[in-house]
């Protein structure tokens, strides 16, 4: 079975632009969760979305945002990129009341 | 604030040897706890869980123990390998729900 697959791996980005990553999750898995990642913070929890539907969702601003399409794969959307939001954003996808299982992450870089 | 605690940022050990990574947690509600760990640039990989309702769980050189009224618990490695030298995250949830919540890592060392 492929594992998770993120979309692009490394992107870099001035600030102000918007950008878009991608997700691609264990066939299967409904449920698919975003974080991000950065030194000394762990796993920020961003959102997950279960048949297309956003469930839970962490302490971000409104500038993150997501989507899930009907064959599972989702999206998150960053709009006004800051220099802080450079970190490595983590997609997992899993079985519900399961572990989760995650993809390689793109690292997103803001200049 | 963070509900789940890595309080050690690094752990170095001797190969062979036991590596013990502890991880605290607040809230009385999450009753599924799991353990990561992670490569440099790699996604983290699932190693092993437990449910509340269990306090022991053993898969290969790996056991994870949980102590309920303390709210703690840890991750017993071995004997520990120089591929075991990584970055370990505990993370919690409540069953009922799908949100997982993750400490801050603890970076684990074997020294050969």
């Amino acid at each position: 079975k492929a594992g998770v697959t993120q979309t692009p791996r490394y992107l870099i980005k001035t600030r102000g632009q918007q950008v878009t990553l991608s997700c691609s999750p264990i066939s299967g898995h409904r449920s698919v969760s975003w974080y991000q990642q950065t030194p000394g913070q762990g796993l920020q929890f961003l959102f997950e979305y279960f048949s297309e539907t956003q469930r839970n969702k962490g302490n971000f601003p409104g500038r993150f945002s997501g989507r899930q399409f009907s064959n599972s794969r989702s999206e998150m959307n960053v709009s006004t990129l800051e220099l802080g939001d450079s970190a490595l954003y983590l997609c997992a996808s899993s079985l519900v009341g399961h572990e989760q299982y995650f993809g390689p992450g793109t690292r997103l870089t803001v200049t | 604030d963070q509900q789940v605690k890595q309080n050690s940022p690094s752990l170095s050990v001797q190969e062979g040897r036991i590596s013990i990574l502890n991880c605290d947690y607040t809230n009385s509600m999450f009753d599924y706890f799991l353990w990561y760990k992670k490569y440099p640039a790699e996604g983290p990989t699932f190693l092993i869980s437990i449910s509340s309702i269990k306090d022991k769980n053993e898969d290969g050189r790996f056991t994870v123990f949980l102590n309920k009224s303390a709210k703690h618990l840890s991750l017993h490695i071995v004997p520990s390998q120089p591929g075991d030298s990584a970055v370990y995250f505990c993370a919690a949830s409540a069953i009922a729900g799908n949100q997982f919540y993750f400490g801050t890592g603890t970076s684990l060392t074997v020294i050969p």
